[in-house]
């Protein structure tokens, strides 16, 4: 079975700083992948940034990375440069040889001006 | 290009009707898949659709059932409403049959109000 935890229920940060989300997760899937979507209050759901499980380097996407370590299940998100349109629900996401995506709970971001 | 678009945005039902909610791929995607979302259950995957044919359902009871046509377009259907079936609806669509590979984007959701 396939888990994904996010422990930070809420967060908050000030404008132009770095935030780190935490995210682990468990999988019986040898090829799998990992993904961060954003939820503003459009609910509008929108792919960050996609890591995939083979790979040893971690993904970056302009202002958004990763700290990807296989052997500890954790996938986490670095926000740098933090922007007022940052503020959204962030989702951590599971996925292996379907598109089936097993996310986690998510964490409200606020980014404070 | 057209994102995925999903009708209708907001319903309203009471307990015991059913329902149908529609999601439309992005054109030349193949793949759409449904997503229910709610606050104490977050979001649970409910089943994906490839080629007309599905492909992986989630732990949801009979009454959620789904079809995809030719063109890639995708129902989904609620029978015997329940109050805990009030929820976001997100359908998503990708190009391909799965793998991270590809990636999966989501329509803006239906917004379903049982009473």
């Amino acid at each position: 079975a396939q888990t994904v935890t996010q422990s930070q229920p809420e967060m908050s940060v000030q404008e132009a700083e770095t935030v780190t989300l935490s995210c682990t997760y468990d999988t019986s899937e040898n090829n799998y992948y990992l993904f961060w979507y954003k939820q503003p209050p459009s609910r509008q759901m929108i792919l960050v940034i996609r890591q995939e499980a083979y790979k040893q380097q971690n993904a970056t996407e302009n202002r958004f990375s990763v700290n990807f370590q296989k052997a500890a299940k954790s996938f986490s998100l670095k926000i740098s440069d933090s922007q007022l349109g940052d503020t959204a629900m962030y989702f951590c996401a599971s996925g292996g040889a379907t598109n089936k995506l097993i996310f986690g709970t998510g964490t409200l971001l606020a980014v404070q001006p | 290009k057209a994102g995925v678009t999903q009708t209708p945005r907001y319903l309203i039902k009471t307990r015991g009707q059913q329902v149908t909610l529609s999601c439309s791929p992005i054109s030349g995607h193949r793949s759409v898949s449904w997503y229910q979302q709610t606050p104490g259950q977050g979001l649970q995957f409910l089943f994906e659709y490839f080629s007309e044919t599905q492909r992986n359902k989630g732990n949801f009871p009979g009454r959620f059932s789904g079809r995809q046509f030719s063109n890639s377009r995708s129902e989904m259907n609620v029978s015997t409403l329940e109050l805990g079936d009030s929820a976001l609806y997100l359908c998503a669509s990708s190009l391909a049959a799965g793998g991270g590979t590809d990636t999966q984007y989501f329509g803006p959701g239906t917004r379903l109000t049982v009473l």
